[in-house]
C-alpha cells in the first residue's frame, strides 16, 4: 500500500523558512516522479512543484526562485525547501505521487494527508 | 483565478445525473493534454477520480466517467449518492506554464 506522511509544517513569520519532509513506502521511490499540491484555507488546490526520478524540477510562478525540491532516494523522501514566506503561502502541503508515462500527461496517483504551513506574525 | 474553469458549485436529487464542466485554452485541454478528475470530501486529501480524460482507477464506481472535447472536459456523475457531496477539481497540463494546472474546483451538493 501507498503510503506518503508529511511533515514539518507550522507557524513562521513572514519572510521566514521551512523544510517539509515527505515519507513515502509501499512503492519504488527512486524510479517516481513526486510533486507537491497545496491548498490554503477554504480555496482550491495550486500545484507548487514536481520533481522527476532523474532530479529534475519543476516549479509553480508562484513559488519560483523561493522554494526548492529535493529528493533522498536512499531514505525514500521528499522534501520542499520553502523560504521567505508570505502571508499567502498559508495552506496545507499535501505530498503526491504521480504517474503517467510523459511529463505533460502526469496525474496525482496518491495523496498524503497534509502538513499545515501557517505564516503570520 | 483559475486557468481551467469550473461552475463554483452544482447540485442534484440522489439518483440523478450531473455534470462539471472544465474549461480551459489552446495551451492546455484544446492541445491535447490530457485531463484528471479528483475528489475531495470534506476534511481530507484529494482522491484521484479519473485519469488520462476518461479512465477510472480501480474502486471508483462506473458512475463516474469523464469526456473531452476542444477546449473543455465534463466530468459526469449518474444515479447520484448522498456520499458523492464533495468538491471535485480538474487537472491538466499547460504548455506554456510548463507545468500541471488545476481548476477552481466546484462543490457538489445532493438535495
Amino acid at each position: 500500500e501507498v503510503q506518503l506522511l508529511e511533515s514539518g509544517g507550522g507557524l513562521v513569520q513572514p519572510g521566514g523558512s521551512l523544510r517539509l519532509s515527505c515519507a513515502a513506502s509501499g512503492f519504488t521511490f527512486s524510479t517516481s516522479a513526486m510533486s507537491w499540491v497545496r491548498q490554503a484555507p477554504g480555496k482550491g488546490l495550486e500545484w507548487v512543484s514536481g520533481i522527476g526520478s532523474g532530479y529534475r524540477a519543476y516549479y509553480g510562478d508562484s513559488v519560483k526562485g523561493r522554494f526548492t525540491v529535493s529528493r533522498d532516494n536512499s531514505k525514500n523522501t521528499l522534501f520542499l525547501q520553502v523560504n521567505s514566506l508570505r502571508a499567502e503561502d498559508t495552506a496545507i502541503y499535501y505530498c503526491a505521487k504521480y504517474s503517467g508515462s510523459a511529463w505533460s500527461t502526469l496525474w496525482f496517483q496518491h495523496w498524503g494527508q497534509g502538513t499545515l504551513v501557517t505564516v503570520s506574525s | 483565478q483559475s486557468v481551467l474553469t469550473q461552475p463554483p458549485s452544482v447540485s442534484g436529487a440522489p439518483g440523478q445525473r450531473v455534470t462539471i464542466s472544465c474549461t480551459g485554452s489552446s495551451s492546455n485541454i484544446g492541445a491535447s493534454y490530457d485531463v484528471h478528475w479528483y475528489q475531495q470530501l470534506p476534511g481530507t486529501a484529494p482522491k484521484l477520480l479519473i485519469y488520462a480524460t476518461s479512465n477510472r482507477p480501480s474502486g471508483v464506481p462506473d458512475r463516474f466517467s469523464g469526456s473531452k472535447s476542444g477546449t473543455s472536459a465534463s466530468l459526469a456523475i449518474t444515479g447520484l449518492q448522498a456520499e458523492d457531496e464533495a468538491d471535485y477539481y480538474c487537472q491538466s497540463y499547460d504548455s506554456s506554464l510548463s507545468g500541471s494546472i488545476f481548476g477552481g474546483g466546484t462543490k457538489l451538493t445532493v438535495l
